[in-house]
């Protein structure tokens, strides 16, 4: 199975910049999604094939890489942000899940 | 508005099984692949499986390709989970959600539904 990982937390202040990353244990191509999910909710798609933005997600979030390192940035981040991040991919069979990074706003 | 409603979950004893199923509406349900995704307490998200347009084909994580079966009626628009040989370890919130075409990512998810395996 190929093996996401993801850094478990993160701690910035409003108006900075946040990247997050997700390392595949193989090559995904561009088969990489990031979802955010909040306390108590369903996940959230936030991009998808990498780098492409999900209809009606804020610009704030764009997505980068292929093969196995990617990331997540959102610039500037703000308050509502405070969430889990999860990567996943849909490129080798079984799709897996990475563990998910925990956002904290300082 | 697309909408996934997931039902059948609860309380069961250890053993037993367990049938979810996931309604959906406000699109041509049978246009996509579904999948089921779960989330144990605190933790993260596990993908179970997803199952193509006309059920032709079917993927699983190995870890429950014995135990779980999804399935689809596109006459119903609804999507199923029957879930056997339960034990504590598949205590969890089950997702249902749509896969966006030839990319595979989940674009909508239903609320959840809690399984609680337990005697």
């Amino acid at each position: 199975d190929t093996v996401l990982t993801q850094s478990p937390a993160l701690a910035v202040s409003p108006g900075e910049r946040v990247t997050i990353s997700c390392r595949a244990s193989e090559s995904v191509s561009t088969g990489m999604h990031w979802y955010q999910q909040k306390p108590g909710q369903q996940p959230k798609l936030l991009i998808y094939g990498a780098s492409n933005l999900e209809s009606g997600v804020p610009a704030r979030f764009s997505g980068s890489g292929s093969g196995t390192d990617f990331t997540l940035t959102i610039d500037p981040v703000e308050a509502d942000d405070t969430a889990t991040y999860f990567c996943q991919q849909s490129w080798n069979d079984p799709y897996t899940f990475g563990a998910g990074t925990k956002l904290e706003l300082k | 508005e697309v909408k996934l409603v997931e039902s059948g979950g609860g309380l069961v004893q250890p053993g037993r099984s367990l049938k979810l199923s996931c309604a959906a509406s406000g699109f041509s349900f049978s246009d996509y692949w579904m999948g089921w995704v779960r989330q144990a307490p605190g933790k993260g998200l596990e993908w179970i499986g997803e199952i193509n347009q006309d059920s032709s084909s079917i993927i699983y994580t190995p870890s429950l390709k014995d135990k779980f079966t999804i399935s689809r009626d596109n006459a119903q628009n609804t999507l199923y989970l029957q879930m056997s040989k339960l034990g504590s370890e598949d205590t969890a919130i089950y997702y249902c959600a749509r896969a966006i075409l030839w990319v595979f990512s989940f674009d909508y998810w239903g609320q959840g539904i809690m399984v609680t395996v337990s005697s």
